[in-house]
């Protein structure tokens, strides 16, 4: 299994619409989560961090759910410029490396 | 502005060759990242530094090499043994392996 999965998508919505992606995480002691942004052909741009109570910056909220080991990013009102793949990140501590998930396409349309 | 620089942003190597990737940041960043990362695929840490004059191997170090003589760059060499160069290499670095990372803006290496 591998240590974080995502769904690759697409996921193809319009405009204004909300959409929401989890991932899923193998190891129970990790500790902190981030979310990155990797436009097609360019490097990946940290979003958000993910903390464990849930936080929200703007249209974007991260939420923990420890119990089941998963994070999700949940995007409102969607906008084109939004259209991007979105990749998760696990810190874990024993490598005291991050560990990413291949990232899940978002493709939002008109 | 600080910053990490890669360069080039495109390479190309030729059979039986060794070449150098260079990642500078000024930052004054402790660790530092080699990621490789193939089409459809995610990252793949090839090596990275917690401090300078030290490194470790990640998950795909073979065929690949590192110096970190110096805080700002951590240069990557990818050598003649790695049969399957042709990637997106990607340089990052962190105040330490527990912040996140910020990354380069990438060299694409080709075989030719």
């Amino acid at each position: 299994r591998k240590e974080v999965e995502q769904d690759p998508g697409p996921f193809n919505v319009p405009e204004g619409a909300t959409v929401a992606f989890n991932c899923t995480y193998s190891n129970s002691a990790s500790q902190s989560f981030f979310w990155y942004r990797q436009d097609c052909r360019k490097e990946p741009k940290l979003l958000m961090s993910v903390y464990s109570s849930g936080n929200e910056d703007g249209r974007f909220t991260a939420q923990l759910n420890r119990a089941s080991q998963y994070i999700s990013l949940l995007i409102r009102d969607s906008k084109l410029s939004d259209s991007a793949t979105y990749l998760c990140v696990d810190l874990t501590g024993t490598a005291s490396k991050l560990t990413f998930g291949t990232g899940t396409r978002l493709q939002v349309t008109l | 502005d600080g910053g990490i620089t890669q360069s080039p942003k495109y390479l190309f190597r030729k059979e039986g060759q060794n070449v150098t990737l260079s990642c500078e940041q000024n930052l004054n960043h402790d660790a530092m990242y080699w990621y490789r990362q193939d089409p459809g695929q995610g990252l793949r840490l090839i090596y990275y530094s917690q401090i300078v004059n030290d490194f470790q191997k990640g998950d795909i170090a073979e065929g690949y090499s590192v110096s970190r003589e110096k805080k700002e760059s951590f240069p990557l060499t990818v050598t003649s043994a790695q049969k399957n160069p042709t990637a997106f290499y990607l340089c990052a670095s962190s105040d330490n392996v527990r912040q996140p990372q910020h990354f380069g803006d990438g060299t694409r290496l080709s075989i030719l």
